[in-house]
């Protein structure tokens, strides 16, 4: 069974930092195109970044309303990727899924990991 | 902020179907494929429709999908209260160079 399960979500004060992980089982990792959305609290769902398997060069591409202070990478050895968010403002509150990009849609969804900012 | 743009809400009596638009631009459904994403609250999103048009494993034949130029549309037959749902599309965005989602439609079965 393809799976994902995120975890590291908590509650954080403004400007501190936190990383957020997602195992991930059932399929060949080491060949997936990965991704981060997040849902605000009432609001609809918001694309953060991709990163592309090593094989592919291993890049990531961000949402501009992100970039520079959160970042995507992932350990191919352990099924696992991350998402390092920093700097950590309240309107990064939001529940934090991960999805495994496949070609052109997200095809498998983690049941998602909440982060609350306030001071 | 989104930039594709779906109606908020839709609704309908059981048995009966909805259809769910979603409008873009050539920078984003105009040159890619679409998806549709199913989320009941407080859960999380499950593909629905990949490739404008197709159905995963598991969905059933109740769900449609189709494309036009700069626009998308999801279909719902025999509605059920299990379909009471928040819908969204999804699709590549060249301009950005990310993905992007609809807005987000609730479906209410009357």
């Amino acid at each position: 069974e393809v799976q994902l399960v995120e975890s590291g979500g908590g509650l954080v004060k403004p400007g501190e930092s936190l990383r957020l992980s997602c195992a991930a089982s059932g399929f060949n990792f080491r060949d997936a195109y990965m991704t981060w959305v997040r849902q605000a609290p009432g609001k609809g769902l918001e694309w953060i970044g991709r990163i592309k398997r090593n094989s592919d060069g291993g890049a990531a591409d961000y949402a501009a309303p992100v970039k520079g202070r959160l970042s995507i990478s992932r350990d191919d050895s352990k099924n696992t990727l991350f998402l390092q968010m920093d700097n950590l403002r309240t309107e990064d509150t939001a529940v934090y899924f991960c999805a495994w990009y496949f070609y052109n849609h997200l095809a498998v969804w983690g049941q998602g990991t909440t982060v609350i900012v306030s001071s | 902020q989104a930039v594709l743009t779906q109606p908020p809400s839709v609704s309908a009596a059981p048995g009966q179907k909805v259809t769910i638009s979603c409008s873009g631009s050539s920078s984003n459904i105009g040159n890619n494929y679409v998806s549709w994403y199913e989320q009941v609250p407080g859960t999380a999103p499950k593909l629905l429709i990949y490739e404008n048009n197709k159905r995963p494993s598991g969905i059933p034949d109740r769900f449609s999908g189709s494309k036009s130029g700069t626009s998308a549309t999801l279909g719902i037959t025999g509605l059920q209260t299990g379909d009471e749902a928040d819908y969204y599309c999804g699709t590549w965005d060249n301009s950005l160079s990310g993905f992007v989602f609809g807005t987000g439609t609730r479906v209410t079965v009357l």
